[in-house]
């Protein structure tokens, strides 16, 4: 077990809706990841947030938004879902603001998003 | 930015047999290369890591090398057990960026 919690497991949903990812980090890391996984793309960084603050981005779409809560806790919101939004969604929590051999990722199980 | 090939895409060998792994990165600022080990149903858990100011680290079965000069990091697993079967990842992370992952390796070991 990684210590980190993602929440749903999995999520069916129709195109045009929007969703709610939640992933709580390990306990005492400061940044959040979060990466999407399809078959096509591989793992594909999205976007990290340090102690609250946005840090880096990467190929995040308009229609996707995240944040990091004073809890550390973090969402990422997708909305105007289309078909080819249907991947895993993972998060992922280091320890500081860059993973090094300190401060490894450590993913969660994921988030399995289905859009019908 | 940051590219990380990674090769073979699968790989099959018989138990007790080694495994190599290999991956290439463009950027030369990347100063940390973890290797991610993911099976079905579950999130990528790292299996070791190396910094880009050593050249090899070893831990039990699992070994990475790294050359600098020719940018590329590999893999090697010994032994190796049918429950070394999953997906492999590598990945390369440079100080400003973002950490980059290969596309990956599908590990079968057959007992």
């Amino acid at each position: 077990d990684s210590g980190v919690t993602q929440t749903p497991k999995h999520l069916i949903t129709a195109t045009g809706q929007r969703v709610t990812l939640r992933c709580s980090p390990r306990s005492g890391d400061l940044s959040v990841y979060w990466y999407q996984q399809s078959l096509d793309q591989g793992l594909q960084f999205l976007i990290q947030y340090y102690n609250g603050e946005e840090r880096a981005k990467g190929n995040i779409l308009e229609r996707f938004s995240a944040q990091q809560f004073p809890d550390l806790h973090s969402e990422l919101n997708l909305s105007s879902l289309e078909l080819g939004d249907s991947a895993l969604y993972f998060c992922a929590s280091s320890a500081w603001g860059g993973p090094s051999s300190n401060s490894p990722l450590h993913f969660g199980n994921g988030t399995r998003l289905t859009v019908t | 930015g940051e590219n990380v090939e990674q090769h073979p895409s699968t790989l099959s060998v018989q138990e007790g047999d080694s495994a190599v792994i290999k991956c290439t990165y463009s950027d030369s600022a990347s100063n940390y290369f973890p290797w991610y080990k993911q099976e079905l149903g579950k999130g990528p858990q790292l299996i070791i890591d190396i910094r880009s100011n050593v050249g090899e680290k070893k831990d039990q079965r699992i070994a990475v090398t790294l050359n600098k000069t020719a940018k590329h990091f590999s893999l090697h697993i010994t032994e190796t057990q049918p429950e070394d079967s999953a997906v492999y990842f590598c990945a390369a992370f440079t100080s400003y960026g973002k950490l980059t992952f290969g596309q990956g390796t599908i590990l079968t070991v057959h007992p």
